[in-house]
């Protein structure tokens, strides 16, 4: 099962950011998504598609149907900036898989 | 808190061994599913294996079935990942998570550092 992010998104500050990932029916699947800021770990910012854990900002929503999982960010600040990867569980080869990740770029 | 902090990393040639800990408090370990993944440098996250709270269920990624073996130590809070025939490909930076089941992967360690190189 391959989950599929664009490698990169750019936006301006205040602007909106979506980024997507790509599977066959990943609509009926949970997907959960981390940020990674470079030498940190990485911190779960959405689970089950769209419920954020504590200290997550509003400003951050999911949306999973079809074929595509979509994490938003809204009102985009610089420390924003980060990589984000989306994951989910596949049934059949009883594995979790990570999407290659999503660079994001605050301009 | 919830803490999880790795240790074990290193240097190895490769076809070696290296056994990683990871040491967990802050919850009662034995009710949570704990998982490694690893980040080769450069690289995004690769999940490597899942241990259930009581050893059961267990998986593993395609890429270390056979040689990688996760455990856990219940009584001492502890999981555990024996790596064996130890690959170039292998390198990366190995993250203790706990999470699995009907948990997301909420908690994350700092890291430690594997580096397979003759």
């Amino acid at each position: 099962y391959v989950l599929t992010q664009p490698p990169s998104v750019s936006v301006a500050p205040g602007q909106t950011a979506r980024i997507t990932c790509g599977a066959d029916n990943i609509g009926s699947k949970s997907v959960h998504w981390f940020q990674q800021k470079p030498g940190q770990a990485p911190v779960l910012v959405m689970s089950f598609g769209s419920d954020r854990p504590s200290g997550i900002p509003e400003r951050l929503s999911g949306f999973n149907s079809g074929n595509t999982a979509t994490l938003t960010i809204s009102s985009v600040e610089a420390g924003d900036e980060a990589d984000y990867y989306c994951q989910v569980w596949d049934n059949r080869s009883e594995h979790w898989v990570f999407g290659g990740g999503t660079k994001l770029t605050v301009l | 808190e919830v803490q999880l902090v790795e240790s074990g990393g290193g240097l190895v040639t490769p076809g070696g061994s290296l056994r990683l800990s990871c040491a967990a408090s802050g919850f009662t370990f034995s009710t949570y599913a704990m998982n490694w993944v690893r980040q080769a440098p450069g690289k995004g996250l690769e999940w490597v294996s899942s241990l259930g709270g009581r050893s059961q269920p267990m998986y593993y990624a395609d890429s270390v079935k056979g040689r990688f073996t996760i455990s856990r130590d219940n009584a001492k809070s502890s999981l555990y990942l024996q790596m064996s025939s130890l690959r170039v490909e292998d390198t990366a930076l190995y993250f203790c998570v706990r999470g699995g089941g009907d948990q997301p992967f909420h908690y994350w360690g700092q890291g430690t550092l594997v580096t397979v190189s003759s």
